[in-house]
């Protein structure tokens, strides 16, 4: 079935670093891919997310790139902050009601 | 987005009774989606909640298990049936955002405890 691979599972980084989490989609007619964030004993909230007809989107110090031949889809977090710290999950789904599949998420710790 | 509020937040129950979820939302929406996510790990999808017809169960979840009902566009409750230890977890609902694509908003979760 499909399948969302997620890596790497535990991501530590100084303040003021890039972090880079990484994942990788088995179903090829996926074309809507979302990034989420959920902090310790919270939802899961949607920060960013990008479709299969654009190669990278930016949101101030957050952005995503996807590559379709490769499967494969990134996010990237600039100038890492403490709050920054929580637990993200990739996901893909196709439109039109199909499911959505969740990678095992990266939990991100951004030392002061 | 949607406002999504669930009941209750948290219970503690005892292995074999039943526990139900309620899910409201503040909108209309065509799809609600129901999530397990056990201590640390990822989000599974439970069950899509189909208004005016039966749930449609993913592998390894049945009906008998986790009922669900959704009787309106804005409402939907989820039951643990006959609960074991196994079944303590956060359950999670979701709604779509309605663009055609997947953008899913949770609510906040019910943090079940079986003993």
């Amino acid at each position: 079935g499909e399948n969302v691979e997620q890596h790497p599972s535990t991501l530590s980084v100084q303040e003021g670093d890039s972090a880079v989490i990484k994942c990788t989609y088995s179903d090829s007619a996926s074309n809507y891919f979302p990034w989420y964030k959920q902090e310790l004993g919270k939802r899961p909230q949607l920060i960013i997310d990008i479709r299969s007809n654009v190669g990278e989107k930016k949101d101030q110090r957050i952005a995503v790139t996807l590559n379709k031949t490769a499967k494969h889809f990134s996010l990237h977090i600039t100038e890492t902050q403490p709050e920054d710290s929580a637990v993200y999950f990739c996901a893909a789904s196709r439109s039109g009601g199909f499911k959505t599949i969740f990678g095992a998420g990266t939990r991100l710790f951004v030392k002061a | 987005s949607a406002v999504i509020s669930q009941k209750p937040s948290r219970d503690i129950c005892q292995r074999g009774t039943s526990l139900t979820i309620q899910c409201q939302v503040d909108s209309q929406v065509t799809m609600m989606f129901w999530y397990r996510q056990q201590p640390g790990q990822s989000l599974t999808l439970i069950a899509t909640a189909n208004q005016g017809s039966e749930a449609t169960y993913e592998s390894g979840f049945v009906i008998d298990k986790f009922p669900i009902s959704r009787p309106n566009l804005t409402f939907s409750t989820l039951t643990v049936s006959n609960m074991s230890p196994e079944d303590s977890s956060i359950y999670l609902c979701s709604v779509a955002g309605g663009t055609g694509y997947n953008e899913q908003f949770f609510g906040p979760g019910t943090r079940l405890t079986v003993l």
